[in-house]
């Protein structure tokens, strides 16, 4: 069974950092490129980043550019998400999710809440 | 950037009806088009992709079409678990984009 669990989120303040991790599990995850979505409370879904199977290329929504990292650990079949300069507007339940080679995606993680206030 | 359009933002169905859900991308796709549903506190989930293949375990009350730029999900007879949100979203370039929603709503 495909899992997708992340973890890292929290309260941070203005200009902060935080680290999301995605732990998976019940698939080859060297196999799949991944990406982060986020949703703000009581908002519509937003894409965040994307990462190939291997890590050569990565894709940011231009709000984030700069400021987060998107990068992925094969071996530990891990995908993170280093958040950096955080601002309110990037409050938001983020998610870690699996993508077909053609760019669909099918599996979904839980989500993680990231608060970012004083 | 692709910019997606959903309509409606809200719709009110009884049991049983007929629901159609409308989404148009800015400019062509082709057919790198998802629906997922979504409910309260949950994850999305994906209904359907490239337009119109429905994704496995799915209910086939559920169907997808179109191209270019306009796209359509029906649900054939509306059931008691598909009240939800609904969102399109298009993979044809990044950045990778989301209609604004549909929230399905018992009239």
């Amino acid at each position: 069974e495909v899992q997708l669990v992340e973890s890292g989120g929290g309260l941070v303040q203005p200009g902060g950092s935080l680290k999301l991790s995605c732990a998976a599990s019940g698939f080859s995850f060297n196999s799949y490129p991944m990406k982060w979505v986020r949703q703000a409370p009581g908002k519509g879904l937003e894409w965040v980043a994307s990462i190939k199977r291997d890590g050569s290329e990565k894709y940011y929504v231009d709000s984030v550019k700069g400021r987060f990292t998107i990068s992925r650990e094969n071996a530990k079949n891990s995908l993170h998400l280093q958040m950096n300069s955080l601002r309110a507007e990037d409050t938001a339940v983020y998610y870690c999710a699996r993508l077909w080679s053609d760019g669909t995606t099918d599996h979904w993680g839980q989500g993680t809440l990231v608060t970012v206030s004083s | 950037d692709i910019q997606m359009t959903q309509s409606p933002s809200t719709l009110s169905a009884s049991v049983g009806d007929r629901v159609t859900i409308t989404c148009r991308a800015s400019q062509s796709i082709s057919n790198w088009l998802a629906w997922y549903q979504q409910k309260p506190g949950k994850a999305p989930n994906l209904l359907i992709y490239k337009a119109s293949s429905l994704q496995s375990g799915v209910p086939s009350r559920f169907s997808g079409s179109g191209s270019g730029t306009e796209f359509t999900l029906t649900i054939s007879s509306l059931q008691p678990d598909d009240f939800a949100s609904y969102y399109c979203q298009q993979y044809n370039s990044y950045p990778l984009t989301f209609g604004g929603g549909t929230k399905v709503e018992i009239k």
